[in-house]
């Protein structure tokens, strides 16, 4: 039963252009959503944010959307640097709740120089 | 001076062994986690403490035993390994119960033959 889902599970994109991670969620208790990025042999570092009170957050290159009525999420990260490659893991969580950070599978981005 | 640290960062073993992973964070956090990464790339919940009790235990079998000797440290014990526990084991912790942000620990790559 996957809660969040990632369906990229790769994406290209040369440097200088727009990356867009998109992640889809289920679960309608869900009211806060992250985003971590992973290099190889290290663990998840917290990226950005967004609450479900707002439609995007946005932090220097990486801007997080939120459309709640299509349980939909993006990061867009503009202008893509090659050390921008990595594996972006979508994350949501319900406020308040006992409930863990609920992961997508991830999608492995490149940025080609 | 690592924030979450895990060791060990590899473990090679037979089934039907037992073996531990250690994890100590020194961020003074109040809650510690431990997630699996399986071979379909999900970072998956296993179990969370707070100041030392169990606060989640998602359906894992209990050959897994968790155990917390005080809030900066929650090791794994994985006692008659399968070919199924393979994984990359990935520690974790945050300020509180409640908190959105976790901060990881860089994994341990189990392999199981």
């Amino acid at each position: 039963d996957q809660q969040v889902k990632q369906n990229s599970p790769s994406l290209s994109v040369q440097e200088g252009r727009i990356s867009i991670l998109n992640c889809d969620y289920t679960n309608s208790m869900f009211d806060y959503f992250l985003w971590y990025k992973k290099y190889p042999a290290e663990g998840p570092t917290f990226l950005i944010s967004i609450s479900s009170i707002k439609d995007k957050n946005e932090d220097g290159r990486f801007t997080v959307f939120l459309n709640k009525s299509a349980k939909h999420l993006s990061l867009h990260i503009v202008p893509s640097q090659p050390g921008d490659s990595a594996v972006y893991f979508c994350a949501a969580i319900t406020l308040g709740g006992n409930t863990p950070l609920v992961f997508g599978k991830g999608t492995r981005l490149s940025v080609i120089a | 001076d690592t924030a979450v640290s895990q060791t060990p960062k590899y473990l090679v073993t037979q089934m039907g062994n037992d073996k531990s992973i250690k994890c100590e964070q020194n961020l003074g956090h109040d809650t510690m986690y431990w997630y699996k990464q399986d071979s379909k790339k999900f970072l998956k919940i296993m179990f969370s403490y707070n100041n030392k009790e169990l606060i989640i235990n998602e359906t894992v079998p209990n050959r897994f035993s968790p155990k917390s000797p005080d809030k900066a440290h929650l090791n794994l014990h994985i006692n008659s390994l399968e070919l199924g526990d393979s994984a990359v084991y990935f520690c974790a912790s945050s300020r509180d119960s409640g908190a959105n942000v976790l901060t990881f620990g860089a994994g341990s790559r189990l392999t199981v033959l």
